[in-house]
C-alpha cells in the first residue's frame, strides 16, 4: 500500500529561522513521483516541486531546498531564513503506477512564521 | 490564462438533494482528479480520470460519481448528499495521464450538507 506521512502537524518558528518539514513515504513501486504543494491562508494549492524516483539530486530554489533520500524513503523540505509569507500548510504527495496512478497526499504540516 | 475553474465556490444544501460541482480546465490536460480536504486528513482523492471516458476510484469514492465525456470537463456528482460529505473539494488537472506531472488545482468548493 502507498502511504505518505507528515509527522509534524504544526510548526511554529520566528522569522529568519530555518525550518525543515519532514515527509516519509511508502511504496513498492520502483518508479514513482514525489511532490510538495503549498496552501497559503487564502486556500489555493500551489505546486512547489516534483521529483521522480530515479533522480536523487537535491534541489535548491532560492530559500527553498529539498532533500530526497531513497534509503530512508524521505523527501524533506527546508526553508532557509523563513519569512512571514511562508506561513501556510505544506503537503507532500506521492504518485506511482500502483493502483493506476492514484495520488496520495500526506496530512500536511501547518507552518506558522512569527515576525 | 491557464486555469482550472470550479463552480459553485460555496454551496449549502440539505441531505438527499442531488448536486453537481463542475470542473473545467483550459490546458488540454489528460489527467483530472477530485479531492476532498478535511482537517487533519490532508487531501484525499475521490476519483480520477486518465483521459476521456477513463475514470477510476481514488481512496474515498463512496457517495460520489464522476464522468469524463469531454477532455476539459470533469463534473463531480453527489446523488444523495449526506452530512459526512461536508468538506472542501478541489478539482485538479495534470498534463499526462500517468499522474507523473504536477497538478493544477481549482480554487475549491466549500460544501455544507445539513
Amino acid at each position: 500500500a502507498q502511504k505518505v506521512t507528515q509527522a509534524q502537524t504544526e510548526i511554529s518558528v520566528v522569522e529568519k529561522e530555518d525550518v525543515t518539514l519532514d515527509c516519509v513515504y511508502e511504496t513498492r513501486d520502483t518508479t514513482y513521483y514525489l511532490f510538495w504543494y503549498k496552501q497559503p491562508p487564502s486556500g489555493e494549492l500551489v505546486f512547489l516541486i516534483r521529483r521522480n524516483s530515479f533522480d536523487e539530486q537535491n534541489e535548491i530554489s532560492g530559500r527553498y531546498s529539498w532533500n530526497f533520500q531513497k534509503s530512508t524513503s524521505s523527501f524533506n523540505f527546508t526553508i532557509t531564513a523563513s519569512q512571514v509569507v511562508d506561513s501556510a500548510v505544506y503537503f507532500c504527495a506521492l504518485s506511482s503506477y500502483t493502483g493506476g496512478f492514484k495520488t496520495i497526499f500526506g496530512a500536511g504540516t501547518r507552518l506558522f512564521v512569527k515576525a | 490564462e491557464a486555469q482550472v475553474t470550479q463552480n459553485p465556490r460555496y454551496l449549502i444544501t440539505v441531505t438527499g438533494k442531488k448536486l453537481t460541482v463542475t470542473c473545467s480546465q483550459n490546458m488540454n490536460h489528460e489527467y483530472m482528479s477530485w479531492y476532498r480536504q478535511d482537517p487533519g486528513l490532508g487531501l484525499r482523492q475521490i476519483y480520477y480520470s486518465m483521459n476521456v471516458e477513463v475514470t477510476d476510484k481514488g481512496d474515498v469514492p463512496e457517495g460520489y460519481k464522476v464522468s469524463r465525456k469531454e477532455k476539459r470537463n470533469f463534473p463531480l456528482i453527489l446523488e444523495s448528499p449526506s452530512p459526512n460529505q461536508t468538506s472542501l473539494y478541489f478539482c485538479a488537472s495534470s498534463r499526462t495521464g500517468q499522474g507523473d506531472y504536477e497538478q493544477y488545482f481549482g480554487p475549491g468548493t466549500r460544501l455544507t450538507v445539513t
